[in-house]
This record gives C-alpha cells, structure tokens and sequence, in this order.
C-alpha cells in the first residue's frame, strides 16, 4: 500500500516563530488532507488540496503531485496550534478509498 | 452545520466485557467510516459504509467487532469480548460521495476506549 512519512516527528517552537511541516508519499495521489489534532483528539480539517496552494489565515498548504510531497505553513505561531498535524492520502484498496494516514508531527508552541 | 457526532466519549471496561459505540454522519452524507487510533499512531480504516452497504472491512477483526449502519444513517460499532489492545481512540468520518470523486472526509471527536 501507500506509504505516507512526515516529518519532523516532533517540533517545538517559541511563539511568534514560522514553521514548515513536510508530508511525502509514496504514489500517486489525487487528493490529500491536512489535519489538526488538538488535546482533546478531534481532528480538524485544516485543506483539502489535491495540488496547488492554499492558504486559511495564517496557515497555508502546497501540493506538489508530481514530486509526491505536501507542506504545511503556519506562520506566526500560537500557543493554541499545539497539537498533532496529519496529512492523508486515500489509498483505493478493497474497492474502497480509505485514508492513509502518516505518523503526525508533534507542535508544542510555547509562550 | 452540524459536524459528525459519536457517543460515549470515553469508555472504560474490563478485557472481555462488551462495549458499542454510536455515530451520526453529517446530514446527507451517504460515506461513513470508522477508524481506530492507537497512541502516538495515525488513525486506521476499520470499516467503510457507502449508504447502508459494506464497501470495505478487510481490516475489521470480524472475531471480536462487528458494525452495522441501519437506513444509511446512524452507525454502531460493538467490540465483543474486548482485549487489552483494543485500547484506543475510535474516529467516526463521513463523506458526500464516494467513487468518482474522492471527497473530503469529516471527523468526529472520537470515543476514548480503555480496556483493563
């Protein structure tokens, strides 16, 4: 199946400060999803970008298909975007789409 | 809009007992999943439902859980008898459609499971 690797596994950072979070994977996808898992555990969508750039405030995705990697930005950070951040590619199996989901990169924003 | 809602919210039983967990997709939504999330893992599909039909549940341990989603609405999720690694986070996701067009899915607040 699909392999999906992110990195950094963990990343702390003072707030105020900009990062980039990196997804790779291993086929050819045509749809990718970045979520946000805050303490509680929910996952909330962050995009939904098959290819492209998009950009919700202070976060913004690109997607290079053809290269097989996906950023998330999050500038000026803040103490609530700690959290786990995801990203998933659908994975056709069994007849299915399931996503295939990496292991997260851990944010700690501190004050 | 009202998002994917899940009960109980946490749940702690002893290994062989049993446990069943409920969900409710976004109106209209005619995809429903269930995924399990073990600590410090991304989640995994358990079962996939397009209406009331099972599309996929190739990785459902069909010895111990079982899933129905009765008038394509509502969905259950039991685990019988549970074991000491079913410790988890389960994660109810809906979808509009399914097939052609590889929609964005739609998380619940998940039900935290505790087996001891």
């Amino acid at each position: 199946g699909i392999q999906v690797e992110q990195s950094p596994p963990d990343l702390i950072l003072q707030e105020g400060a900009n990062s980039t979070l990196r997804c790779n994977f291993s086929d050819s996808v045509n749809n990718l999803q970045w979520f946000h898992q805050n303490p509680w555990g929910q996952l909330i969508n962050l995009f939904y970008i098959p290819s492209g750039t998009k950009q919700n405030g202070r976060l913004s995705a690109t997607t290079v298909a053809t290269e097989r990697y996906s950023l998330l930005y999050i500038s000026s950070s803040q103490t609530t975007d700690s959290g786990v951040y995801f990203c998933a590619v659908p994975h056709s199996g069994a007849g299915s789409y399931q996503l295939t989901f990496g292991k997260g990169t851990k944010l700690s924003v501190i004050p | 809009e009202a998002g994917v809602a899940q009960s109980p919210r946490y749940k702690i039983i002893e290994k062989r007992q049993s446990v069943a967990f409920w969900c409710n997709p976004i109106s209209g939504h005619a995809t429903l999943y269930w995924y399990q999330q073990i600590l410090g893992q991304g989640p995994k599909l358990l079962i996939q439902f397009q209406n009331n039909g099972v599309v996929d549940d190739s990785q459902l341990p069909k010895d111990r859980f079982s899933a129905e989603r009765l008038k394509g609405v509502d969905s259950t999720l039991k685990i019988q008898p549970a074991k000491l690694e079913d410790s988890a986070v389960y994660l109810c996701a809906s979808s509009l459609v399914w097939g052609a067009t590889i929609d964005e899915q739609y998380f619940g607040p998940g039900t935290r499971l505790t087996v001891t």
